[in-house]
């Protein structure tokens, strides 16, 4: 079966770094995304990952190994609007999204 | 970004009334669009893919006379619940799918609406 692993929840202080991890096992691989929702609101995309590697964007990065099936997104300078719900996603061979559970991220002052 | 629209943003309406959700996609043309239900405090859940011209295909679990899902422009797919009754009080998102060359962005992705919520008395 197809199966995305994610923590479900984690606590960091602000200014801090955190780095949530993503495990999958899907049928077909077409890219990994992540992306964060605020409670109550609908997500919105941070990053794709289709090649391995590590792609920086401001002070998130996200990173991809597919040969061990396993991303992270990468959080630097954390600051108090970072809390939120983080959410891993595969692309499947027939171009379908698997979603994980999220990773609810608190921030401490 | 790729920007995509939802209407209305909340209702409230009775049991056994049907309610008609719009997605749309404001400057790009998506030809697959995805409808999914999220429950508080739990992941998202696709409910169906809808594509342009032709009928949605549904997940398990979920029924399409109930839920009738109409993708009869690029820019535009309808959901509406049929009969809705409490147990169908949720948020409802779509998102559409971007594919390289479109709106100006170079990856497959998707972009979500800003949900609509449900509540049924």
């Amino acid at each position: 079966g197809q199966n995305i692993d994610q923590p479900t929840e984690m606590t960091a202080t602000e200014g801090a770094i955190v780095q949530i991890n993503c495990t999958y096992q899907t049928s077909g691989f077409n890219g990994l995304f992540w992306y964060q929702q605020h409670a109550g609101e609908a997500p919105t995309f941070l990053s794709y990952n289709v090649l391995d590697g590590l792609e920086e964007k401001g002070r998130f990065s996200s990173f991809l190994s597919r040969s061990k099936g396993y991303s992270y997104l990468l959080l630097k300078e954390l600051q108090m609007k970072d809390s939120a719900s983080y959410l891993c996603a595969v692309m499947d061979s027939n171009y379908q999204l698997i979603w994980g559970a999220g990773t609810k991220l608190i921030i401490k002052p | 970004g790729a920007v995509v629209s939802q209407h209305p943003s909340w209702v409230i309406c009775k049991s056994g009334t049907s309610v008609k959700i719009e997605c749309r996609s404001l400057d790009f043309q998506a030809t697959t669009m995805f409808w999914y239900r999220q429950f508080p405090k739990q992941s998202l859940m696709l409910m169906a893919t809808s594509n342009e011209g032709s009928k949605a295909t549904y997940e398990q679990g979920v029924e399409k006379d109930k839920f009738l899902i109409n993708h009869a422009s690029l820019t535009l797919s309808t959901l509406t619940v049929t009969s809705a009754h409490p147990e169908d009080s949720s948020f409802y998102i779509c998102s559409a799918r971007v594919t390289p060359g479109l709106a100006g962005g170079p990856q497959e992705t998707q972009y979500f609406g800003p949900g609509t919520r449900l509540l049924v008395l």
